[in-house]
This record gives C-alpha cells, structure tokens and sequence, in this order.
C-alpha cells in the first residue's frame, strides 16, 4: 500500500537551517508529483511546493519563496524540502503527500505529517 | 487572495444534508475544474474526498458530492454520519503565483 514517512523535523532557531525528508513506497514514485502542505497550531492547510515527477518543475508559494527549495532522487524514492531563513510563521506540521498525477494539483495520500518549530 | 472563503461552521443531526461553500475568484474556483475537498479528523493527515470539482475517489461514501456555481463550489454531505464530524477544506488550482491555494477550512458538528 502507499505509504509516505516525513522526518526531519524538529526545534530550530529563527535565520537558521533545516532539511525535511519524506520517504515513500507503494506505488511508481518516478511518475508522480510530490507536495509540501503545512498547517500551523490550530490553524488551516496552507499549500507550500509541489515538484513534478521528473524534478525539472517546481512551484512555491509566496510566504517561501526564495527560501524552501524542494527536490526529489528517484533513485532513493525520497523527496526533500529544504527550508532556509526559518522564521516563527514557519511553525508547522509538514505534510509531503502524492500528486495524483503528473501535475493534478490536488493530493490522493498523506503522509502523518512531522512538526517543525522555529523559536529561540 | 491569500485563501478561498469558507464559513467557520456547519451542523447537523444524523440523518440530515449540509453544504459547505467555498467562494474564490475567476483566477481559481471559477476558473478551472481543480477544485478539491478534502476532510481532517483532529490530529489527522487530511484525507481527499473530492477532485475536480465533482469526482469522488473511489472508496470515498456516495454520500459525498461536489459541485459548482460561478465562483463558489460546494460540498454536499447527505445522510450525515458522526463519523462525518471533522474540518472540511476546498482547495483550487490559482493562475496566481501561487499554484495551489486551500479555503479557511469548515468545522462540521454532527450534533
């Protein structure tokens, strides 16, 4: 079955650095987009990037742009969200889930999401 | 916009039919036919219940139906089940800069 596996979370400072992974299985990672969804504390979901299934495309939105950089190796079945300048308003949960096709924008799987706090 | 528009909260009691809305502009709801809807139980991942604007995964309760009008598309829940209580979010696909953009989310109490 699909299964997708965030880590990398964790406590960090504001400017500074952190890499999430999500590692997936269960279906033929190289021919689907990935996302990044995040939902602050008690808050909505609020779409983050999506990278298409080759990696040559990838989109953002504004309140990361030029700061998340998102990839893929299909090699390892693994997408990665890099994220730098962390701020507080970054403070999340991040949800990596399946394009339900190449660029559908929309998700058919989650995965259970890791926390990422930004504070000093 | 910085997200589609929906009302805070809906109830009902089982046995009964809600509609949630979601408003946005001709850049997205109006636009294209990338709206989805997806459910969150509380501490859940969120989970797809509908996909371009009308069309139900498969495994996902026939009681759940989607539609459009203008600018504004809706979630129908018919027969309301207390497994049906959870946060309800649209999404749509925006010619913005932004790719993808989420509505503010819709709690649902079964009451």
């Amino acid at each position: 079955q699909v299964q997708l596996v965030e880590s990398g979370g964790g406590v960090v400072q504001p400017g500074r650095s952190l890499r999430l992974s999500c590692a997936v299985a269960g279906f033929t990672f190289s021919s689907y987009g990935m996302h990044w969804v995040r939902q602050a504390p008690g808050k909505g979901l609020e779409w983050v990037t999506v990278v298409s299934h080759n990696g040559r495309n990838n989109y953002y939105a504004d309140s990361v742009k030029g700061r998340f950089t998102v990839s893929r190796d299909n090699s390892k079945n693994i997408v990665y969200l890099e994220m730098n300048s962390l701020r507080s308003e970054d403070t999340a949960i991040y949800y990596c889930a399946k394009d339900a096709g190449g660029m559908k924008y929309y998700f058919d799987y989650c995965g259970q999401g890791t926390l990422v706090t930004v504070s000093s | 916009q910085s997200a589609l528009t929906q009302p805070a909260s809906v109830s009902g009691s089982p046995g009964q039919s809600i509609t949630i809305s979601c408003t946005g502009t001709s850049s997205d709801v109006g636009g294209y036919n990338y709206v989805s809807w997806y459910q969150q139980h509380p501490n859940k991942a969120p989970k797809l219940m509908i996909y371009d604007v009308t069309n139900r995964p498969s495994g996902v309760s026939s009681r759940f139906s989607g539609s459009r009008s203008g600018n504004t598309a809706s979630l129908t829940i018919s027969g309301l089940q207390a497994e049906d209580e959870a946060v309800y979010y649209c999404s749509s696909y925006t010619s913005t800069s932004t790719l993808v953009i989420f509505g503010t989310g819709t709690k649902l109490t079964v009451l």
